[in-house]
């Protein structure tokens, strides 16, 4: 099974909610990711965990938060966004991080919209 | 100049014509090559992954790498109107970053 799963595909929020998406793995992979992708442009990286722990935040604005509960399960946390957050939110997973060789399997994304 | 080049299209061919996608490189560092196919509102999906210069086939895909000229190729022989879609390749060098091209639109007229 080389699926990662997330949820929800759609999401429209106002510039003063909170939301969060999810991202799901049952691949023993220990390197999860969160992407940004706007359209016609390639992914951008925003976070990576490895090991259930923080490793790169590429100077992601603090309205997102990502969290990490368990090996298989990634959350962004979503609060005071802006129009311009509006994309597609990718994620991904790898069986590990830092190391030559590791495909990194894409989720199907969510389509946030901030109004 | 950007680490990995890729025209952005689109490209257009007929049911049945062989495509070449095509990416250039500057990062001598480069050791792994991969390709993903997006469909338009969808996530990338992992078509081919190489390490180092030479071919790699898997059905009606083939990878290509050149080293020497930092160019790689993605062929598609046989190409369907269902192979429409945004193509992106991609290269890393053992940090923990993909250095993805800006995708290159693929139309296959029916």
């Amino acid at each position: 099974d080389t699926e990662v799963t997330q949820t929800p595909k759609h999401l429209v929020m106002g510039m003063t909610n909170k939301k969060s998406l999810k991202c799901e793995q049952h691949m023993g992979h220990r390197a999860m990711y969160w992407y940004k992708q706007k359209a016609k442009k390639p992914p951008e990286l925003m976070f990576v965990y490895s090991y259930e722990k923080l490793s790169i935040n590429e100077s992601v604005p603090s309205r997102f938060s990502p969290e990490c509960p368990n090996s298989s399960l990634l959350n962004l946390h979503l609060h005071a966004l802006q129009p311009e957050d509006s994309a597609l939110y990718l994620c991904a997973s790898s069986q590990e991080f830092r190391a030559l060789g590791n495909e990194q399997f894409f989720g199907p994304g969510t389509r946030l919209t901030v109004l | 100049q950007k680490e990995v080049e890729q025209d952005p299209g689109p490209l257009s061919v007929p049911e049945g014509a062989i495509v070449s996608l095509n990416c250039t490189y500057s990062n001598s560092a480069f050791q792994y090559f991969m390709w993903y196919r997006q469909y338009s509102r969808k996530g990338p999906e992992l078509l081919m992954y190489t390490y180092s210069s030479g071919n790699k086939e898997d059905g009606r895909f083939t990878a290509q790498v050149d080293k020497s000229s930092k160019y790689i190729s993605l062929f598609i022989r046989d190409s369907q109107p269902s192979d429409s879609a945004t193509y992106l390749c991609a290269a890393e060098s053992g940090t923990y970053k993909y250095i993805f091209g800006t995708g290159t639109r693929l139309k296959v007229l029916a």
